[in-house]
């Protein structure tokens, strides 16, 4: 357990849906993640959120929408995806002090998504 | 660009052989390097870290040392376990901003009895 948690585990969602994936860290960290692994890819970092602000936005297309509702949240609203998407969507979380030391990157375990 | 290079699994190893992933990164200048390790249905912990050339990072058994003249930071770990079996990642950060990691694609190691 790395005080990290994702919900849902796992989720099916048809083209049309919208859902949202859910992220929660539980050790006080102010810089939180987004990443996608795809089979055979290395991880894509998606979004970083600092300080609640959004600092990265690595090229993801709109369809993908972030928010940071405050330092311990993070959610992934998704609509109109497609079947290109499914991959496994983690969330991570670290204490970033400011003086550009690299810090742990705490993962959750992911949610499974299917887009079909 | 910057960007991490993993070999390709899947590593088949019995208990209590020797292991080694090879990792070698490109960097403009001069990252901290990492191993990750992700099991079965759970999500990448860290496993080890290094900050600066010859530095060497170790834990659980496993070591890997920075090299900067190779540009590389192979994983070792001198004799496995089977629950030692997962995928292992290796990446890159530098300092300064936020923790911004590159990722290599990931070497699955399986371990028989």
């Amino acid at each position: 357990e790395t005080g990290v948690t994702q919900t849902p585990r796992h989720l099916v969602m048809g083209m049309t849906n919208k859902k949202s994936l859910k992220c929660e860290q539980h050790l006080g960290h102010n810089a939180m993640y987004w990443y996608k692994q795809s089979a055979k890819k290395p991880l894509e970092l998606m979004f970083v959120y600092n300080f609640k602000e959004q600092t990265e936005n690595n090229s993801v297309p709109s369809r993908f929408s972030p928010e940071c509702p405050n330092s311990s949240h993070l959610f992934l609203h998704l609509h109109t995806l497609q079947p290109e998407d499914s991959a496994l969507y983690l969330c991570a979380s670290s204490q970033e002090s400011g003086t550009g030391t690299p810090y742990e990157q705490y993962f959750g375990p992911g949610t499974r998504l299917t887009v079909t | 660009g910057n960007s991490v290079t993993q070999m390709e699994g899947p590593v088949t190893l019995s208990e209590e052989a020797f292991l080694t992933i090879n990792c070698t990164y490109t960097a403009t200048g001069y990252p901290s390097l990492f191993w990750y390790v992700q099991y079965p249905g759970e999500g990448l912990q860290l496993l080890l870290k290094a900050t600066k050339a010859d530095d060497k990072g170790s834990n659980k058994g496993f070591e890997a040392t920075y090299r900067k003249e190779t540009t590389s930071f192979h994983l070792e770990k001198g004799s496995v376990q089977v629950s030692d079996s997962a995928v292992y990642f290796c990446a890159l950060t530098f300092s300064g901003g936020y923790n911004k990691l590159i990722f290599g694609a990931g070497t699955r190691l399986a371990v028989h009895p």
